[in-house]
C-alpha cells in the first residue's frame, strides 16, 4: 500500500520556536509538495520540489523554507513560528508526469500546527 | 496555469446522481482535468482524470466538452459516505507538475 507519512498529527509550538515538519514517501515520487489547509481558502501550496535539492515556491512561501536532502524525504521548515502559521499542513507526493500518462498526487494525513 | 471555479457548496439527497461543474476557460492544449475529494481530517484523495470526452471508472464519471472549458464531475447514487470536498484541478502534462487547488466544493449528502 502506497504511503506518504508525516511525523506528527498534532503539534503546539510556541512563538518564535523554529518548527520542522517531516514528511516520508516510499513511493519512489520525483515530486513532492508542502500545502496548507485553512477554512475556507481551500489547500495552498507553499513549496515543492521535482527532483532531490531542488524546489520551488508555491503560492505562499513567506515565513518557509524547505529542505529536500533524499529523494524519499521533504521537510517544510517554520524559521520563526508564528500565530498566523496556526493550520493543518498537508504532504503530497507525485511521480514525473509523461505526457499522455495521467499521475496523481498521493497525501498524507496532515500535521495539525499550534502554534500559541 | 488554468483557474478553476466551483460551486462553494451543494446539498443532494442519498441516491440521488449530483453533478459538480468546473469551469477553466483559460485551459491549455496539455492540460489535463482531475478531481480530488477530500474527508474531514484526511488528505485530498484522486478520483478521477482526464482530457477530453468521457472517462468512468468505479467511483465516478469526468464529462468535457468539446471546448474543455468546463468539466462535470458525476457521482451516481451518492450515500452519506460521500458527504466531502470536492476539488477540480487543472495542471499540466510534461515536466514537473505544480498541483494546485482552489477551494473546493463541500458536497453535503442528506438522508
Amino acid at each position: 500500500d502506497v504511503k506518504v507519512t508525516q511525523s506528527s498529527r498534532y503539534l503546539v509550538k510556541r512563538t518564535g520556536e523554529k518548527v520542522f515538519l517531516e514528511c516520508v514517501q516510499d513511493m519512489d515520487h520525483e515530486n513532492m509538495f508542502w500545502y496548507r489547509q485553512d477554512p475556507g481558502l481551500g489547500l495552498r501550496l507553499i513549496y515543492f520540489s521535482y527532483d532531490v535539492k531542488m524546489k520551488e515556491k508555491g503560492d505562499i512561501p513567506e515565513g518557509y523554507s524547505v529542505s529536500r536532502e533524499k529523494k524519499e524525504r521533504f521537510s517544510l521548515i517554520l524559521e520563526s513560528a508564528s500565530t498566523n502559521q496556526t493550520s493543518m499542513y498537508l504532504c503530497a507526493s507525485s511521480s514525473l508526469r509523461d505526457r499522455g500518462v495521467d499521475t496523481e498526487a498521493f497525501f498524507g494525513q496532515g500535521t495539525r500546527l499550534t502554534v500559541v | 496555469l488554468a483557474k478553476t471555479t466551483q460551486p462553494i457548496s451543494m446539498d443532494s439527497y442519498e441516491g440521488q446522481e449530483v453533478n459538480i461543474t468546473c469551469s477553466h476557460n483559460n485551459i491549455a492544449t496539455n492540460d489535463y482535468i482531475t478531481w480530488y475529494q477530500q474527508f474531514p481530517s484526511q488528505g485530498p484523495r484522486f478520483i478521477i482524470q482526464g482530457y477530453k470526452t468521457k472517462v468512468t471508472n468505479e467511483v465516478a464519471s469526468l464529462f468535457i466538452p468539446a471546448d474543455r472549458k468546463s468539466s462535470t464531475l458525476s457521482l451516481p447514487r451518492v450515500s452519506l459516505s460521500d458527504t466531502a470536498v470536492y476539488y477540480c484541478l487543472v495542471d499540466r502534462s510534461g515536466g514537473y507538475q505544480k498541483v494546485t487547488f482552489g477551494t473546493g466544493t463541500k458536497l453535503q449528502v442528506i438522508p
